[in-house]
């Protein structure tokens, strides 16, 4: 398994903000993940990141509502850009070892 | 149709009993299969993974996995308290990156 570190664990912000989410990996790995989660809704893919290169969306997510940085192996952030309260989610980071998936704490975001 | 999915319930269980969950999938070419738990407010925890046909079994849980019915369910035995947590199904295809794609859980309550 992979201990993955996610920061902030939560947040409140402004409408209109940005907030980036940190994730930390103890190992290198070639992917990570990153999944928002909706009050009372299951986990939805918004992108993969490799290092070394543009991170792939899955559809209806945008690299300018979204953009994503991977300089190294076991580093990864995610920016959640101008909020409106819709963004209000858990943010979720996430390696795949062996083909499991595990996940970093999350990142709970409110936007008021 | 969802392409992967799972009864909303709550599926409320006595302590001590088998709780039984389901879940179907529509792609299939899909060729990893996952069982996560999920505890209000905390991030998903990889219980099981199966990826051929038949059972799995690991200490109280058994997964089932039939791939000519697209079908995975998750078996419970001697349900404890502390069991009552929503339970993610989770479905991947290596061609695609592995890339999860989760039901939309079910939540289980056991009763003492």
């Amino acid at each position: 398994s992979a201990v993955i570190s996610q920061k902030p664990s939560r947040d409140i912000c402004q409408r209109g903000t940005s907030l980036t989410i940190q994730c930390q990996v103890d190992s290198q790995v070639t992917m990570m993940f990153w999944y928002r989660q909706q009050p009372g809704q299951s986990l939805t893919l918004i992108a993969t990141a490799n290092q070394g290169s543009e991170a792939t969306y899955e559809s209806g997510f945008v690299i300018d509502k979204f953009p994503i940085s991977r300089p190294n192996l076991t580093f990864s952030t995610l920016t959640v850009s101008n909020m409106s309260p819709e963004d209000s989610s858990i943010y979720l980071c996430s390696v795949q070892m062996d083909s499991e998936a595990f996940f970093g704490q999350g990142t709970r975001l409110t936007v008021v | 149709q969802k392409e992967v999915e799972q009864n909303s319930g709550p599926l409320s269980v006595p302590e001590g009993a088998i709780a039984s969950l389901n879940c179907t999938y529509s792609d299939r070419g899909s060729q990893s299969f996952f069982w996560y738990r999920q505890y209000s407010g905390k991030s998903p925890e990889l219980i099981m993974s199966i990826y051929s046909n038949g059972d799995k079994e690991d200490g109280r849980f058994t997964a089932q996995l039939n791939k000519a019915s697209q079908y995975v369910s998750l078996l419970i035995r001697d349900s404890q308290p502390s069991d009552s947590a929503t339970y993610l199904c989770a479905v991947g295809r290596l061609a695609a990156g592995n890339k999860l794609t989760f039901g939309g859980g079910t939540r289980v309550l056991v009763k003492p």
